[in-house]
């Protein structure tokens, strides 16, 4: 049983339009929620992240929105660009001594020059 | 953020044979977690590892096939014993929070592959 759900394999968008990742969860437990990029032979690296008691959080050209309702997360890149083009992953936890973490199956975003 | 460095970075074995990799972090921290990537897939958590104590196994992940262990607060290692071809995957450790609010850094990965 997948918890956290990336449904769109691949995304591509061109330069300088908005990237828009989704990312869906089932575990209404789940209460922080973080954004990786993947480049090939390298760890994720920390995009952005965001608790469960706001509903959107803003770093430069990334806005994460948390709709708990809908148990739905964003990502969104403005103004996307060719170096953004990687594998996002949408990553959850939840409460307890160690938090690990929960991830999608990732969206490859190409970013078209 | 914390500093995390794997060895090796990657390795080519053969069949039956086992892998340890090392996980070094620049300050102590208190969780370590062993990720594991199959190709294709997205990242699979395999054991948590708090120092002094014995690992905690998520369901699928048996000691005797991946032992870990934690001898002190910046350091980690994770065997891969026995190998076959399907433990073909890229392996991440990571340093994690122990409250929200607080971010997951990993490491660089090992890439392994088992002929």
């Amino acid at each position: 049983d997948q918890q956290v759900k990336q449904n769109s394999p691949s995304l591509s968008v061109q330069e300088g339009r908005i990237s828009i990742l989704n990312c869906d969860y089932t575990n209404s437990m789940f209460d922080y929620f973080l954004w990786y990029k993947k480049y090939p032979a390298e760890g994720p690296t920390f995009l952005i992240s965001i608790s469960s008691i706001k509903d959107k959080n803003e770093d430069g050209r990334f806005t994460v929105f948390l709709n708990k309702s809908a148990k739905h997360l964003s990502l969104h890149i403005v103004p996307s660009q060719p170096g953004d083009s990687a594998v996002y992953f949408c990553a959850a936890s939840e409460p307890g001594s160690a938090r690990q973490l929960t991830f999608g199956s990732g969206t490859q975003l190409t970013v078209l020059p | 953020s914390a500093v995390i460095s794997q060895k090796p970075s990657r390795d080519i074995c053969q069949r039956g044979t086992s892998l340890t990799i090392q996980c070094q972090v620049d300050s102590q921290v208190t969780m370590m977690f062993w990720y594991r990537q199959q190709p294709g897939q997205s990242l699979t958590l395999i054991a948590t590892a708090n120092q002094g104590s014995e690992a905690t196994y998520e369901s699928g992940f048996v000691i005797d096939k991946f032992p870990i262990s934690r001898p002190n607060l910046t350091f980690s290692t994770l065997t891969v014993s026995n190998m076959s071809p399907e433990d073909s995957s890229i392996y991440l450790c990571s340093v994690g929070p122990t409250t929200a609010g607080e971010t997951q850094y990993f490491g660089p990965g090992t890439r392994l592959l088992v002929l």
